[in-house]
C-alpha cells in the first residue's frame, strides 16, 4: 500500500471548518483513499473513503485532487468532540483489507 | 451497525503471567481479523493477520511465540500475550473484516474499542 504524509498536528476553532491535508503521491490506480480517526483511548473510527471523485457523508467531505496525489478531509463545522488523531490511508479496496496506519494528524478543536 | 467487541477493556497482570484478549464480531462473520498494538502517543502498529481456521500471519519483528493468535470461529479471535513483561504494556486493538459484504465498502472493516494491558 502507498505511503501517506500528513501534518503532525493542527488546530481549529470550534464551529469552523477543519481542513486536513494528506499527500499520497505514489498512489496506484486501484488504491482508494480512506480516512479514519481515533479519539483518545478508543479504537479507530471510519470516516469516509473515495477513489477519484469528491465524496460527502454525514461526517465529512473528501476532496481528491485530479491527479490523485493528494486529498483533503473537511469537517465542515468542527466541535470539541472532533478532537482526535486523523489517519489518511490508501489501500486497495476489497481484498485482504490489511490496513497500515501512518502517524496521522492530531487535530485540536478549541473553544 | 456492525460491532467488534474486545474483552477485557483493560487488564493488569504480574510480570511472567500470560494474558488473553478476545476480539468478537457481534453481528457479522469475520474470516479475517487484524491485531494492532499502540504505545502512548504513537500510531497503530499492525502485529498480525488472523485467519479463521488457519495460522496467523505475523508482521516482521513480531514474535509469534510471544503473541499467540487463535481464530477458531468466524466471530472470535484471541490474542494471548505469553510471559508478559512490562515492555508488553500497550493498547491492543483488533479489527475484523465482514466476510459477507463484497466489493468496496467501508463497513467491511470494523475496529474494536481496544484493550489496555499493564504489566507490573
Amino acid at each position: 500500500d502507498a505511503k501517506t504524509t500528513q501534518p503532525t498536528s493542527m488546530d481549529c476553532a470550534e464551529g469552523r471548518a477543519a481542513n486536513l491535508p494528506c499527500n499520497h503521491s505514489t498512489i496506484s490506480g486501484n488504491e482508494y483513499v480512506y480516512w479514519y480517526r481515533q479519539i483518545h483511548s478508543q479504537g479507530p473510527q471510519y470516516i469516509i473513503h473515495g477513489l477519484k471523485n469528491n465524496e460527502t457523508n454525514e461526517m465529512a467531505s473528501l476532496i481528491i485532487t485530479e491527479d490523485r496525489k493528494s486529498s483533503t478531509l473537511i469537517l465542515p463545522h468542527a466541535t470539541l468532540r472532533d478532537t482526535a488523531v486523523y489517519y489518511c490511508i490508501v489501500r486497495v479496496a476489497g481484498g485482504g483489507f490489511k490496513t497500515i496506519f501512518g502517524a496521522g494528524t492530531r487535530l485540536f478543536v478549541k473553544a | 451497525g456492525a460491532v467488534v467487541s474486545q474483552h477485557p477493556s483493560w487488564v493488569i497482570c504480574k510480570s511472567g503471567t500470560s494474558v488473553k484478549i478476545e476480539c468478537r464480531s457481534l453481528d457479522f462473520q469475520a474470516t479475517t481479523m487484524f491485531w494492532y498494538r499502540q504505545f502512548p502517543k504513537q500510531s497503530l502498529m499492525l502485529m498480525a493477520t488472523s485467519n479463521e481456521g488457519s495460522k496467523a500471519t505475523y508482521e516482521q519483528g513480531v514474535e509469534k511465540d510471544k503473541f499467540l493468535i487463535n481464530h477458531a470461529s468466524l466471530t472470535l479471535s484471541t490474542l494471548t500475550v505469553t510471559s508478559a513483561h512490562p515492555e508488553d504494556s500497550s493498547f491492543y486493538i483488533c479489527s475484523a473484516k465482514d466476510v459477507v459484504a463484497g466489493g468496496l465498502g467501508p463497513g467491511e472493516l470494523f475496529f474494536g474499542e481496544g484493550s489496555r494491558l499493564t504489566v507490573l
